[in-house]
Formats: structure tokens, sequence, C-alpha cells
């Protein structure tokens, strides 16, 4: 039972590269999540998918851009990184939205120099 | 912004004990959770609880709501090491799909 898988683990990009998170679930679970963690701070959403074909942003997403590919995939895209966006990134899914319960992946720790 | 604030930040007691970690949150919730985090993980959910709801348990957890104080706790009676961890309440905004708001959490040592 893979849950929520994101890859990668691990990354270190240039200020003004650009990269795609990956994250899918085979959970046939309706709404997806994206958050960053930074110390001291909590996870914070990014952006979301309630359902297949709608994204929304959360409390974060200037600097990201967001696919529901498909039911089992969401991606996040950095543009243009830069330092402040060095975090550690979750991807989360739940059947349907807040009211049930959610899924984390492992994480991708992206670092931005 | 955040939503729920939980107290204590950080956490230490010995192997056996109970340890209790409270969350309070500002607007009308619709449910709240609880999540553990260990070091270097992604967050496992522990339990939901309604605004209905009062206490709810899972094994050696209790969970408590008081929406009229907009608080809650979890209790971990009978501490074990594993049980070092991080530990976060999440509430909804009451919009139904748009991502929980999650406190900075309370970082628990059980000491063996």
């Amino acid at each position: 039972n893979a849950g929520v898988t994101q890859t990668p683990k691990f990354q270190v990009l240039k200020t003004g590269q650009s990269m795609t998170l990956q994250c899918a679930q085979d959970m046939n679970h309706n709404s997806m999540y994206w958050y960053r963690q930074d110390p001291g701070m909590g996870l914070r959403l990014i952006y979301y998918s309630a359902s297949e074909g709608t994204t929304d942003k959360g409390e974060v997403p200037n600097g990201y851009n967001v696919s529901r590919l498909n039911k089992r995939e969401f991606s996040l895209r950095l543009e243009s990184a830069a330092p402040s966006q060095t975090s550690v990134y979750f991807c989360a899914s739940s059947l349907f939205g807040v009211n049930t319960e959610a899924f984390f992946g492992q994480g991708t720790r992206l670092t931005v120099v | 912004s955040q939503q729920g604030e939980e107290d204590p930040q950080a956490l230490s007691i010995q192997e056996g004990e109970n340890a209790t970690m409270n969350c309070s949150y500002k607007t009308s919730i619709n449910n709240l959770q609880w999540y553990r985090q260990n070091s270097g993980r992604g967050l496992v959910h522990l339990i939901l609880i309604r605004s209905n709801e009062r206490e709810k348990h899972s094994g050696r957890l209790r969970v408590t709501l008081d929406t009229s104080k907009k608080s809650s706790s979890l209790l971990i009676t009978a501490s074990r090491a594993a049980d070092t961890a991080s530990y976060f309440c999440a509430t909804d905004t009451g919009g139904g799909a748009d991502g929980l708001t999650f406190g900075k959490g309370t970082h628990l040592i059980i000491q063996p």
C-alpha cells in the first residue's frame, strides 16, 4: 500500500531554476493538497485541489503553480526558485475535503541556494 | 495565518507518564484533527473530532473538544519512547475543502 508518494525526496536548486514536485496517491481520493513546512511555522497550505479538474490557492501560493493531472496526480511547480522557497514540501490527500482524514507523503526537502 | 496554537511548545516526560497537549483556535470549525510527525517524516493522522462531539478515544489517545472555549486537548496515556514526536492540531476553516490550518505543534520527548 503506497498511499501518497512524493518525488524527489531531496533537491537542491540554484536561484532562478525551475522544478516540478510530483505527487501521486493510490487511494482514489478526491482532494489533494500541497503544504510547506518551515521551522517554527507549522504547515501552511500552498494550493489545493478539491476534486479532479479544480485547483485553488491556499495561504501561500505566490511563486508556485499546480496541475491536477488526473485523479491520482497533483504536481507543484516552482517556475523561478528563490531562497525563500527553501522548505520541506508535503503533499496530502483526503477522500472528501477537510472533513475526512488527510494522508501525507514523506516530504520533499528543497534547498534553494 | 495560524488558526490553531498548541501548548506547550515542548514537553518532556518520563516513560509511563501521561502527556497532555492543548490546542486553541480562533474561528468556528466543523472538525478538529490531531496529527503526529516523527522526525524527518510525514504527518500521520491520529484522531478527527467533529464540532458536535466532546470527547473521542483511540487506544491510548483521548481527545476533548470544547467549542465554547475554542480549545481541544490530546491526552496520551502510559507514554512510550515511540511516542516521541511532534503533535499538531489542525482545523478546517468551514469552507469544506480548502485545506487544513495547522498549529505550530508540540514537540513531545519521552525519556526512557
